[in-house]
């Protein structure tokens, strides 16, 4: 099992519509979640932190983690074809304390 | 605060030869972690160094090294190029080794 899995994607959603976007961590204690993304070409800029179980809105982006399951997700409201990019999912593992991403997930929004 | 910087931002070298990648964090950031990027994969994680020592290496071949310096400014080195180590290698600094890390614009790597 990788230590922080991805929806492999690419994940294609109509402008307007809402992207869903899913991570699973194998760290059981982890306590510290990211969602970051990559424009083609560009390097990551960090989009939202989340740390405690349930939502976390900024503007059209929400972040949902549910420690129990292991699981974390980011949902894009209103997408915009400038949401078109690879969004990569970072965990810090508690034990190591190092941040470990997922090999992250393309995402296109069609006009 | 200015952000991350990496120099150079281009670099073409020939197979064999060896490169020095630069990175300076944001001020007052201590923790500097390196990562590969090749088209179509993920970040590979190389090494993180905090107060000069470092914490946590990659799976990748000892060409691959990297220091930290007083001024927490970071310098990764590769020796003997391969066609392989065309990437773009990512600078990313902390606070601390749990804090946010916030990335550089890169330095893009070409062996020919």
């Amino acid at each position: 099992q990788k230590e922080v899995e991805q929806n492999s994607g690419p994940l294609s959603v109509p402008e307007g519509a809402i992207a869903s976007l899913n991570c699973t961590y194998s760290d059981r204690v982890s306590q510290s979640f990211f969602w970051y993304r990559q424009y083609s070409g560009k390097s990551p800029e960090l989009i939202m932190s989340i740390y405690s179980n349930g939502d976390k809105e900024d503007g059209r982006f929400t972040a949902q983690l549910n420690k129990a399951s292991q699981y974390v997700s980011l949902l894009i409201r209103d997408s915009q074809p400038s949401d078109s990019a690879t969004y990569l999912c970072a965990v810090l593992f508690q034990g190591a304390q190092k941040l470990v991403f997922g090999q992250g997930t393309r995402l296109t929004i069609n006009p | 605060k200015a952000g991350v910087t990496q120099t150079p931002r281009y670099l073409i070298k020939t197979r064999g030869q060896q490169v020095t990648l630069s990175c300076s964090p944001i001020s007052g950031h201590r923790s500097v972690s390196w990562y590969q990027q090749t088209p179509g994969q993920g970040l590979q994680f190389l090494f993180e160094y905090f107060s000069e020592t470092q914490r946590n290496k990659g799976n990748f071949p000892g060409r691959f090294s990297g220091r930290q310096f007083s001024n927490s400014r970071s310098e990764m080195n590769v020796s003997t190029l391969e066609l392989g180590d065309s990437a773009l290698y990512l600078c990313a600094s902390s606070p601390t080794v749990t804090d946010t890390q916030y990335f550089g614009p890169g330095t893009r790597l070409t062996v020919l």
